[in-house]
Parts: structure tokens; C-alpha cells; sequence
């Protein structure tokens, strides 16, 4: 079975502070996308990154990939409350499937 | 502007009246898919579609169809909507399958079946 498993699901920090979401995937992939959800929104695109050691960064926050560990994650940096949200990470399998393969999710919410 | 639109954004509906949601694009994309999103589940997709006339399913596509008779347009029908599909439906659209682009979403339609 295909699976994407995010964690943590929720976290609460303080401004200031540093955390890394993580992402991992059962599945033999090459891209790997992460969303950002506001409350009540649509999904906006943060990061694409297209393969292993992709790394790409925007503002706070920088996404890794690591495909030989089936392994991305989203480190945020002096965090904002303006970075609270929730964030998807998503995979394309490489083979044997056109779907994509969405994670839970990770809600974050960034104390003042 | 570039852009997906989805319609309607909000719809009450009861058990077993047929419904369709409309999703187009302008970005002449190929790639274009529905979602759903439930709390705790994530989005998970419902069916997609590689090009004109070639669709396939998803990871959940039980009570749903779709079709794609024009480039830019993927609507979803459900034919008797039941209170299980009640959910927020998002469609999206990608240049094509493994390009270097992302999915671009929908505004997202929230549907409830009594």
C-alpha cells in the first residue's frame, strides 16, 4: 500500500523557535511536493523538489528530500505566528501508479 | 489570471439527487484530478485524468464519476449522493504527469448531503 505519513500532526510553538516536520513515503519516488493550507483555503504550492538532496528554500521555511530514505522534511526557522497553517507534503510515485499521494498533514500553530 | 474554478463553492443537498461540481482550468494543463478532504485523512484522491477522454481512478472513487470531454474541464457527478460523501472537494491541475510544475487547486467546494 502506498502511504505518506507526516509528523508530527500537530504542533504548537513558540515564535522564535526552530522545528522540522517530517515526511515519509512507502513508495519509490523522485518529487515530492509540500502545501501550505490556511483555515478554510486552498492548498498553495511552497516547494517542489525533484530529486535526492533537492533542497529549496523561501523565507523561514526549507525543504529537504532525500529519496534513499523515502524522506522529506520542512524546517522552519525562527518561527512567526504568520506561519501558522497546516502543511501537506505529497508524493509522485516514480512507477506503477499516475496518482498522487497526499500525507495527513501537519497543523501548525506558531504562539506570539 | 491563471487559475482553477470550481462551482458551486458551497451546496446542500439531500440523499440520492444527482449533483455535479464543475472544475475548468485556463493553463492548458493535461493533468487535472479531484480530492476530497476529511479531518484526519488528508486529501485523498477521488479520481484524475491525463488527458482528453483518459481517466482512471483513485484511492476513492466509490459513487463517483467524472469525465473529460475538453482539455480544460473535469466535472464531477455524483449520482445519488450519500451523507458519506459529505466533504470539502478540491480540483486540481498540473501541466502534465512528472513535469517540473506543482498541482495548482481549486478554490475547493464544500458539500453537505442530508
Amino acid at each position: 500500500e502506498l502511504k505518506v505519513e507526516q509528523n508530527p500532526l500537530f504542533l504548537s510553538m513558540q515564535e522564535g523557535k526552530n522545528y522540522t516536520i517530517y515526511c515519509n513515503y512507502s513508495t519509490t519516488s523522485d518529487r515530492l511536493y509540500w502545501y501550505r493550507q490556511d483555515p478554510g483555503k486552498s492548498l498553495e504550492s511552497l516547494f517542489v523538489l525533484l530529486s535526492n538532496g533537492a533542497v529549496k528554500q523561501e523565507g523561514r521555511l526549507m525543504a529537504s528530500l532525500d529519496t534513499k530514505a523515502r524522506l522529506s522534511t520542512l524546517h522552519i526557522t525562527a518561527a512567526v505566528h504568520d506561519l501558522s497553517a497546516t502543511y501537506f507534503c505529497a508524493v509522485e510515485p516514480t512507477s506503477g501508479t499516475y496518482k498522487y499521494i497526499f500525507g495527513t498533514g501537519t497543523r501548525l500553530k506558531v504562539l506570539a | 489570471e491563471a487559475q482553477v474554478t470550481q462551482n458551486p463553492r458551497y451546496l446542500i443537498t439531500v440523499t440520492g439527487k444527482k449533483l455535479t461540481v464543475t472544475c475548468s482550468q485556463n493553463m492548458n494543463h493535461e493533468y487535472m484530478s479531484w480530492y476530497r478532504q476529511d479531518p484526519g485523512l488528508g486529501l485523498r484522491q477521488i479520481y484524475y485524468s491525463m488527458n482528453v477522454e483518459v481517466t482512471d481512478k483513485g484511492d476513492v472513487p466509490e459513487g463517483y464519476k467524472v469525465s473529460r470531454k475538453e482539455k480544460r474541464n473535469f466535472p464531477l457527478i455524483l449520482e445519488s449522493p450519500s451523507p458519506n460523501q459529505t466533504s470539502l472537494y478540491f480540483c486540481a491541475s498540473s501541466l502534465r504527469r512528472r513535469s517540473t510544475d506543482t498541482q495548482y487547486f481549486g478554490p475547493g467546494t464544500r458539500l453537505t448531503v442530508l
